[in-house]
């Protein structure tokens, strides 16, 4: 599975979108991005995935570069419940194997 | 549906003692997955089963970590003897099927060691 870089902390202001960067240089053709985030004491929660296509669900959407170097994850209003830990993690898919979560970015809302 | 069950949610325990965690995975998951958590190596991944059959159990620390699953409905993870450094969050995840990536996690068990 492809290394992933994220930066260690990121702030954002409620109300304002969080972007949350990662760099997958190394991303090959069948991987997809997976993100995860960990809110304190609890386990993590998927948020959304995609191949090379953006993507956008009720929680967060997901821009994919053009040649899937990197992504970012975009929570368009940021609440104090979206304090947590962000992971970018890189995978092919429907392997059955594990996610490798990494360090992430731990993304702080300000009121 | 409940989500992914744990028990206990926390432990204590004194060093050399038995400790034996307990998962309910979603039913109909075919995948289950436990996790360990700590400050200085993050989240890893301990072992995974398929169909109630252990798959990769290459992250299981050592000899002293077991895990089973005897059911489609129930895992365990033990530990026998205990060590302060086993002190963690450990995570129960499943995950419904091959095709379906997403994993559900439980809330976790907050084991010390002393």
């Amino acid at each position: 599975d492809a290394k992933t870089t994220q930066p260690t902390s990121m702030d954002c202001a409620e109300g304002r979108a969080a972007n949350l960067p990662c760099n997958h240089s190394t991303i090959s053709g069948n991987e997809y991005v997976y993100w995860y985030r960990q809110i304190h004491s609890q386990g993590p929660q998927y948020i959304i995935h995609g191949l090379k296509n953006n993507e956008t669900n009720e929680m967060a959407s997901l821009i994919i570069t053009e040649d899937r170097k990197s992504s970012t994850l975009i929570l368009p209003h940021a609440t104090l419940r979206d304090t947590a830990v962000y992971y970018c993690i890189v995978r092919v898919a429907f392997t059955g194997n594990q996610f490798y979560f990494g360090t992430g970015t731990s993304l702080t809302v300000i009121p | 549906d409940a989500g992914v069950i744990q028990s206990p949610r926390h432990e204590v325990t004194e060093m050399g003692q038995e400790v034996t965690l307990r998962c309910k995975p979603i039913s109909g998951h075919d995948y289950l997955f436990w996790y360990r958590q700590t400050m200085m190596r993050g989240l890893e991944l301990l072992i995974y089963f398929n169909n109630n059959v252990p798959i990769d159990d290459s992250g299981m620390p050592e000899d002293r970590f077991s895990a089973k699953m005897p059911n489609a409905s129930f895992s365990t993870l033990k530990i026998q003897p205990s060590e302060p450094r086993d002190s963690a969050v450990y995570f129960c995840a499943s995950r419904r099927d091959r095709a379906r990536e997403t994993q559900y996690f439980g809330p976790g068990t907050r084991l010390l060691v002393l």
